[in-house]
């Protein structure tokens, strides 16, 4: 089955610098690829997702990539603020309504 | 638009214990998920529903867990017997169909003692 693996587990940076977390996926048929942040007590939110057939895609601060042929998958994050500061998930699946699979998690943390 | 909604927010119980969940998703989404994140890991998907069929059960420890959607709308997640290792927080989540995102509740957090 799928495996999604995801680093680092925690990232601290200064605010207004670019935070990077990066997965791996172990299903070379996965062909969607959701990224979602989770804040203290709440649900996971959908942030940003990328489709197989696409290489990258950009909302205002928030970037991914993805690299199939190396199975690889990224989040950018530009000018990180406070309210940047969360859990962030990256998951993989065959599409939005199927079976996602989370990776373990990215502890992000903005320094002031 | 209304989220999903989850109840209780918190639950005590004793291991050996039962313990329901309720969820009520989104108006009109087809799709129906219950997952279990455990402290500091990812959600693991447990079941999802399409309507009222269920698609993937895979995950779901059936000796313990059950879960049914009514009428293809809300749905329930029960334990029965309670293990100390089933304490995790609850999520449910809902989308409207395919290729659409999906809404995630504030999950229901069960700690057995």
């Amino acid at each position: 089955g799928e495996n999604v693996e995801q680093h680092p587990s925690t990232l601290s940076v200064q605010e207004g610098d670019s935070a990077v977390i990066k997965c791996t996926y172990s299903d070379s048929a996965s062909n969607y690829f959701p990224w979602y942040k989770q804040e203290l007590g709440k649900g996971p939110q959908l942030i940003i997702d990328i489709r197989s057939n696409v290489g990258e895609k950009k909302d205002q601060r928030i970037a991914v990539t993805l690299n199939k042929t190396a199975k690889h998958f990224s989040l950018h994050i530009t000018e990180t603020q406070p309210e940047d500061s969360a859990v962030y998930f990256c998951a993989a699946s065959w599409s939005s309504a199927s079976k996602i699979i989370f990776g373990s998690g990215t502890r992000l943390s903005i320094r002031p | 638009e209304a989220g999903v909604a989850q109840s209780p927010r918190y639950k005590i119980i004793e291991k050996r214990q039962s313990v329901a969940f309720w969820c009520n998703p989104i108006s009109g989404h087809a799709t129906l998920y219950w997952y279990q994140q455990i402290l500091g890991q990812g959600p693991k998907l447990l079941i999802q529903f399409q309507n009222n069929g269920v698609v993937d059960d895979s995950q779901l420890p059936k000796d313990r867990f059950s879960a049914e959607r009514l009428k293809g709308v809300d749905s329930t997640l029960k334990i029965q017997p309670a293990k100390l290792e089933d304490s995790a927080v609850y999520l449910c989540a809902s989308n409207l169909n395919r290729d659409t995102e999906a809404f995630f509740g504030q999950g229901t957090r069960l700690t057995v003692v």
